[in-house]
């Protein structure tokens, strides 16, 4: 069974500054792997996914995520955060079959 | 805005009660799955509909059920209903293209139900 592992349930930020969200996922076999976003009183939306190939993933919005096999990590990163980067930050795992398991969220913080 | 609707938006309502939250996938998509958010539990797969079939399920309870009608647009009742139960449901699609190597599946705005 796979699990996912989100370290940091609230992260907050300066403006302008770089930000990592940290993701750690567990399982047997191989495993797609997702980020996705969810902005205040809003549904979710998937910000990248690794599948196989380049272990550095870029996204929508300026974020990108990089697969370590070894580490087992996933972590989320952008250079430069934004006011409008408030949101809740999701990291998901898919196995073979079709169930998606998601972390427990990290809440990110735009500090001005 | 990802193609997927819901309805209602909220709904509130008595323990004890039935509700029926609708979703509508995005047009040519088969697959539905049902989620549910709270603070305590975080998000959680509770059922997959594959073109009118229940394909996977996760923690739904037996006092839940789902269905996916011949239009693919899905229901989700929520029977005996429990303050436990209040939460945010989301509904997602997917193509569900066979031998596609991972479905992107696309979440509706949710429907916020309140159980007092």
């Amino acid at each position: 069974a796979q699990s996912v592992t989100q370290l940091d349930s609230q992260v907050p930020v300066f403006e302008e500054a770089p930000v990592e969200l940290r993701c750690n996922y567990s399982s047997s076999v191989s495993v797609y792997l997702f980020w996705y976003v969810q902005y205040p009183n809003q549904g979710l939306q998937l910000l990248l996914k690794y599948l196989s190939g380049s272990t550095l993933v870029k996204g929508i919005n300026g974020f990108e995520a990089e697969f370590n096999k070894s580490q087992t990590s996933f972590h989320l990163r952008k250079p430069s955060v934004h006011i409008s980067d408030t949101a809740e930050y999701f990291c998901a795992v898919k196995g073979r079959d079709d169930k998606i398991i998601f972390g427990k969220g990290t809440r990110l913080h735009i500090l001005p | 805005d990802s193609g997927v609707t819901q309805t209602p938006k909220h709904l509130i309502t008595a323990t004890g009660q039935r509700v029926t939250l609708r979703c509508s996938p995005r047009s040519g998509d088969l697959s539905v799955y049902w989620y549910q958010q709270s603070l305590d539990q975080g998000l959680q797969f509770l059922i997959q509909y594959y073109n009118g079939e229940e394909r996977a399920k996760g923690n739904i309870l037996e006092r839940f059920s789902a269905q996916q009608f011949p239009d693919l647009h899905s229901e989700l009742n929520l029977s005996s209903l429990e303050l436990g139960d209040s939460a945010l449901y989301f509904c997602a699609s997917s193509s569900g293209l066979a031998g596609a190597k991972v479905d992107t599946q696309y979440f509706g705005p949710g429907t916020r139900l309140t159980v007092l």
